[in-house]
């Protein structure tokens, strides 16, 4: 069936510095892409999506790629700061009951700590 | 806030009990979805709904029942559950069921069947 690979599942790095964190789909129909953020306590809020037309997003520190021929995708997060430590998701669209692409499979979490 | 409350947040429950989360959201989404998050695994889609009309059961047991009496409410109702069931139960919403919609989460009810 359709899978998420993420990677790392753990990232530890130094404030200031940048954290990337990588997933690849299986399911060449996928077509959305978003990034969730959960902190301890929370359920998971979208950081930045991607659509499959666009190879590239970005706002302010966080940014977005993808390579839909690869099948991956990837979150770059520049100038860490220590309210960025969180674990990190990413998710691809596939086929719901309707057909369209509207639901999400998610991968395993990145777990991002940054030390002052 | 997301907009999408649950309730209870903590919830302990022995195997043979009787229990139903909650999930109210306020942000007039159509849709509205119940996702099992366990420790070291991804998200896993349990069932999905579409105007007050379950349209996913990502095979289930039916040890968990669904209810969505209307667009804003949504509860999962529980019974004889399995240690294994332990988790964090996620309630979501999005504005429909289709694609490049946002998922907006509650906070969760953290389960544990003793």
């Amino acid at each position: 069936g359709e899978n998420v690979e993420q990677h790392p599942s753990t990232l530890s790095v130094q404030e200031g510095d940048s954290a990337v964190i990588k997933c690849t789909y299986s399911d060449s129909a996928s077509n959305y892409f978003p990034w969730y953020k959960q902190e301890l306590g929370k359920g998971p809020q979208l950081i930045i999506d991607i659509r499959s037309n666009v190879g590239e997003k970005k706002d302010q520190r966080i940014a977005v790629t993808l390579n839909k021929t690869a099948k991956h995708f990837s979150l770059h997060i520049t100038e860490t700061q220590p309210e960025d430590s969180a674990v990190y998701f990413c998710a691809a669209s596939i086929k719901n009951y309707g057909g369209s692409q509207g639901n999400l499979i998610f991968g395993k979490g990145t777990k991002l700590s940054v030390k002052p | 806030e997301t907009g999408v409350t649950q309730t209870p947040r903590h919830l302990v429950m022995g195997m043979t009990n009787k229990k139903s989360l909650k999930c109210e959201q306020h942000l007039g989404h159509n849709a509205m979805y119940w996702y099992k998050q366990s420790a070291k695994k991804p998200l896993e889609l349990m069932f999905v709904y579409s105007l007050e009309e379950r349209v996913e059961n990502n095979s289930v047991p039916s040890r968990f029942s669904p209810e969505c009496p209307n667009s804003s409410h949504l509860f999962l109702h529980l019974h004889t559950l399995q240690p294994e069931d332990s988790a964090l139960y996620l309630c979501a919403s999005s504005q429909d069921a289709t694609s490049y919609n946002e998922q907006f989460f509650g906070p969760g009810t953290r389960l544990t069947v003793l």
